[in-house]
């Protein structure tokens, strides 16, 4: 059973705006979210994480967002850059849970040049 | 530099054979951990490893062995008893923070192939 969830598995954005990667988990005992990003061949890349008890937090143009109450997160890049194109793994794990991380299936990203 | 090495990049693999993935970490992490990919799928936890000389196995632990000898160190064999071996494998390591959890660092990975 899958306890994350990345619906969306692809996307494609002009350079300049703004991309909005989403992802939706079931499990109320997660409470660490992180977003890694992946190239072809290569090990993902840790971008950005959240803990539950924000609801926001930046990095540079990579945003995230939480809302527990919807268990969903979301990944905001602004501005979307070319080479911010990749595969975007949202996980989550549980305090009590060994740091043991639950990937989505991923969402690619294409900015258009 | 810090970082995750794992080695070979690519690997191939007879039938019934024994093949053993290195995955090498200057990170002084305490935990290490392999994951699996398969195309159009997410990262899916074989074992992982807090301690040196200490494992738990993970959600597709069967026909996959582990150790822990050294912290730097946490190589995964993929037996025969593995049916569909192949795939990309990913080792990863992180500190195992006292006030909450802490982002994983991936190696490069190492594709396996059946011949």
């Amino acid at each position: 059973d899958q306890q994350v969830k990345q619906n969306s598995p692809s996307l494609s954005v002009q350079e300049g705006r703004i991309s909005i990667l989403n992802c939706d988990y079931t499990n109320s005992m997660f409470d660490y979210f992180l977003w890694y990003k992946k190239y072809p061949a290569e090990g993902p890349t840790f971008l950005i994480s959240i803990s539950s008890i924000k609801d926001k937090n930046e990095d540079g143009r990579f945003t995230v967002f939480l809302n527990k109450s919807a268990k969903h997160l979301s990944l905001h890049i602004v501005p979307s850059q070319p080479g911010d194109s990749a595969v975007y793994f949202c996980a989550a794990s549980a305090l009590t849970g060994a740091n043991n991380l639950f990937f989505g299936t991923g969402t690619r990203l294409t900015v258009i040049p | 530099d810090g970082g995750i090495t794992q080695s070979p990049k690519y690997l191939f693999r007879k039938e019934g054979q024994n093949v053993t993935l290195s995955c090498e970490q200057n990170l002084n992490h305490d935990a290490m951990y392999w994951y699996r990919q398969d195309p159009g799928q997410g990262l899916r936890l074989i074992y992982y490893s807090q301690i040196v000389n200490d494992f738990q196995k993970g959600d597709i632990a069967e026909g996959y062995s582990v150790s822990r000898e050294k912290k730097e160190s946490f190589p995964l064999t993929v037996t025969s008893a593995q049916k569909n071996p192949t795939a990309f494998y990913l080792c990863a390591s992180s500190n195992m923070g006292t006030k909450g959890n802490q982002p994983q660092h991936f190696g490069d990975g190492t594709r396996l192939s059946i011949l």
